[in-house]
């Protein structure tokens, strides 16, 4: 069973708009982490956010942030704003307490318009 | 400060050679991550350490794959014989702890022909 879903595999949004990356995630662990990377085409890969499972505020890191929905296990991504810059492959990924250890999701591949 | 530095950047080899591919995580972290990207397969955890200890190698696809840390600032990857489908990218990644966000290197582009 797939643990990171990301339903988007393309995403198109207007510069200095806001955009909404969509992940759910699967476990039964209690204490878990989620994080989103992004990679652009340069092919590194940059950290950009944390979600712990406890944590009761949504996550946020300047123009970033983390729509954590415990209930329904999504965790998605909204950047405010869009630059340029952020046309990149998004992944979102999970670290369980126990079992699989880090697991990624497919990926969404963003492309921010002029 | 350094990030992860990964060696080398691009290698193209024939089947059936030995490839090592070079990590040194950043400094003071304790946990140190292989990871290899595929088109197909996308991003997938090969093997951890832990204070240079492996915890977890079940993403080795095969015994032609091997990974070592004799010291908290060097791993090594190890495929022998390669084959044309370990064509990949190959990512080391640190942290501290092993919950800790991980920091990527950036990746080894591997070609085997």
């Amino acid at each position: 069973a797939q643990k990171i879903t990301q339903t988007q595999p393309g995403m198109f949004v207007q510069e200095k708009e806001a955009v909404t990356l969509d992940c759910t995630y699967d476990t039964s662990d209690q204490s878990y982490g989620l994080f989103w990377y992004k990679q652009p085409s340069s092919g590194e890969m940059i950290f950009l956010i944390y979600q712990g499972s406890y944590d009761e505020q949504n996550a946020t890191e300047g123009r970033y942030s983390l729509n954590f929905q415990k209930a329904r296990k999504s965790a998605n991504l909204v950047i405010s704003a869009s630059q340029l810059g952020d046309s990149a492959m998004y992944f979102c990924a999970m670290r369980e307490a126990y079992g699989q250890n880090f697991v990624f999701g497919p990926g969404t591949r963003l492309s921010v318009l002029p | 400060d350094a990030g992860v530095i990964q060696s080398p950047r691009h290698e193209v080899t024939e089947m059936g050679q030995e490839v090592t591919l070079r990590c040194k995580p950043i400094s003071g972290h304790n946990s140190l991550f292989w990871y290899r990207q595929t088109m197909m397969r996308g991003l997938e955890l090969l093997i951890y350490f832990n204070n240079n200890v492996p915890i977890d190698d079940s993403g080795m696809p095969e015994d032609r794959f091997s990974a070592k840390m004799p010291n908290a600032s060097f791993s090594t990857l190890k495929i022998q014989p390669s084959e044309p489908r370990d064509s990949a990218v190959y990512f080391c990644a640190s942290s501290i702890g092993r919950a800790g966000e991980q920091y990527f290197g950036p990746g080894t582009r591997l070609t085997v022909t």
